[in-house]
């Protein structure tokens, strides 16, 4: 199974941006597209937030948006608000057989 | 509105069995793939199982191989997960999520509120 690495935390002001990277190995990523995003609250179950890279679920705010560049995608948050204040992780479809999943980031709101 | 409900969490001894179940609403269920993922106290997320449509296909992470057992029940609509020869390292939060696939790709889009498995010593 895949291994992505994410920095365990990241913060910033309120209004600022912020960037969670996830990075894998060439054969995970290599032409693939496939990488989401979940936010996550203590104790609350995952929401999903980006999939496909880029794409954003009905109701996801547009503050939120992906991106990937060779071995690492990267989720970006404009406009940081206290309510983005989560563990963030990626996930990397790699078949039907497997999933992977990133060690998460904790967002800190200042 | 799509529901995952899972019960049948608790406290189990280490070397015995569990089941959990999860009850699906809001969507039609057969035409999902299904898995379930798992978080232990204070960690990340973990894939565990994925199971096909219909059921004829089942995938499962390494660490659970030969000891865990997917299953669905589409007339039903509820996913169930069999776990065995449970250890420490099996504690966690178990969530049953709705895996969703296009031509290309899929990605989990819904979580159940998830249910807590102990394995006590």
């Amino acid at each position: 199974q895949s291994a992505l690495t994410q920095p365990a935390s990241v913060s910033g002001s309120p209004g600022q941006s912020i960037t969670i990277s996830c990075t894998g190995t060439s054969s995970d990523f290599g032409s693939y597209d496939y990488v989401s995003w979940y936010q996550q609250y203590p104790g609350k179950a995952p929401k999903l937030m980006i999939y496909d890279v880029n794409n954003r679920p009905s109701g996801v705010s547009n503050r939120f948006s992906g991106s990937k560049s060779g071995n690492t995608a990267s989720l970006t948050i404009s406009g940081l608000q206290a309510e983005d204040e989560a563990d963030y992780y990626c996930s990397l479809y790699i078949n039907t057989t497997t999933l992977g999943f990133g060690g998460g980031t904790k967002l800190t709101v200042l | 509105e799509v529901r995952l409900v899972e019960s049948g969490g608790g406290l189990v001894q280490r070397g015995g069995s569990q089941r959990l179940s999860c009850a699906a609403s809001g969507f039609t269920f057969s035409t999902y793939w299904m898995s379930w993922v798992r978080q232990a106290p204070g960690k990340g997320l973990e894939w565990v199982a994925n199971i096909k449509q219909d059921g004829s296909e089942k995938y499962y992470v390494d660490s659970v191989k030969g000891r865990v057992t997917i299953s669905r029940d589409n007339a039903k609509k509820s996913l169930d997960l069999q776990m065995s020869s449970l250890r420490a390292e099996d504690t966690a939060v178990y969530y049953c999520a709705r895996y969703r696939c296009s031509s290309s790709s899929c990605f989990i889009d819904y979580w159940g509120q998830g249910t807590l498995v102990t394995v006590s010593s």
